[in-house]
């Protein structure tokens, strides 16, 4: 098993410019979590989905837009960069309210 | 909403010392805390977690304690080695109905030195 995968690894984007982020997971868990993570702030959740087809705003949602079409995938939309989207991005699923296995993040870099 | 406190910061130890990092917590209804390990340039990684139903769990080096009463719970690891450098994050979570969001802490930066 693959895990928790996110594409892509790295991106630079313009301020202004949109992008998506993917993540898949290949452990046919029901929920599905996206976070940042930026230096002496920890993780904190953007948004998560506790099943296909729903989504539910986190502490920093403001800026972003997710979508859970299958099962598997969670996207992560910026519709408009701004500098201070710049951060560390890591997707995260779980079978349950339990355990969370995390990707292997996305930099992305807007400037 | 919850808040977690996570100290220190930094800790710098002899490789075979014990490392202790400890985490406060606000919300009495928390009920999972999970300790996680991220090194450079990963994800971070799962390496133990407790119920509130517990006070303390041991997995061969490392162990958490809970002590719900004073609402703070805490990682010891033993006997540390130069792999256990790492960031190393605490969080809390509710895990009743319609909650399912982990609120972290900012992180431990553990230095093992040989």
């Amino acid at each position: 098993n693959a895990g928790v995968t996110q594409t892509p690894k790295f991106r630079v984007l313009k301020t202004g410019q949109s992008m998506t982020l993917l993540c898949a997971q290949d452990m046919n868990h029901e929920y599905m979590y996206w976070y940042r993570q930026d230096p002496g702030m920890g993780l904190r959740l953007i948004h998560y989905s506790v099943g296909e087809g729903t989504t539910a705003k986190g502490e920093v949602p403001d800026g972003y837009n997710v979508s859970r079409l299958k099962k598997q995938n969670f996207l992560l939309g910026l519709e408009s960069a701004a500098p201070s989207q710049t951060s560390v991005y890591f997707c995260a699923s779980s079978s349950g309210v339990w355990e969370q296995y995390f990707g292997p993040g996305t930099r992305l870099t807007v400037t | 909403g919850e808040n977690v406190e996570q100290h220190p910061s930094t800790l710098s130890v002899q490789e075979g010392d014990s490392a202790v990092i400890k985490c406060t917590y606000s919300d009495s209804a928390s009920n999972y805390f999970p300790w996680y390990k991220q090194e450079l340039g990963k994800g971070p990684q799962l390496i133990i977690d407790i119920r509130s139903n517990v006070g303390e769990k041991k997995d061969q080096r490392i162990a958490v304690t809970l002590n719900k009463t004073a609402k703070h719970f805490s990682l010891h690891i033993t006997e540390t080695q130069p792999e256990d450098s790492a960031v190393y994050f605490c969080a809390a979570s509710f895990s009743g109905a319609g909650s399912y969001q982990l609120t972290f802490g900012k992180g431990t930066k553990l230095s093992v030195i040989p």
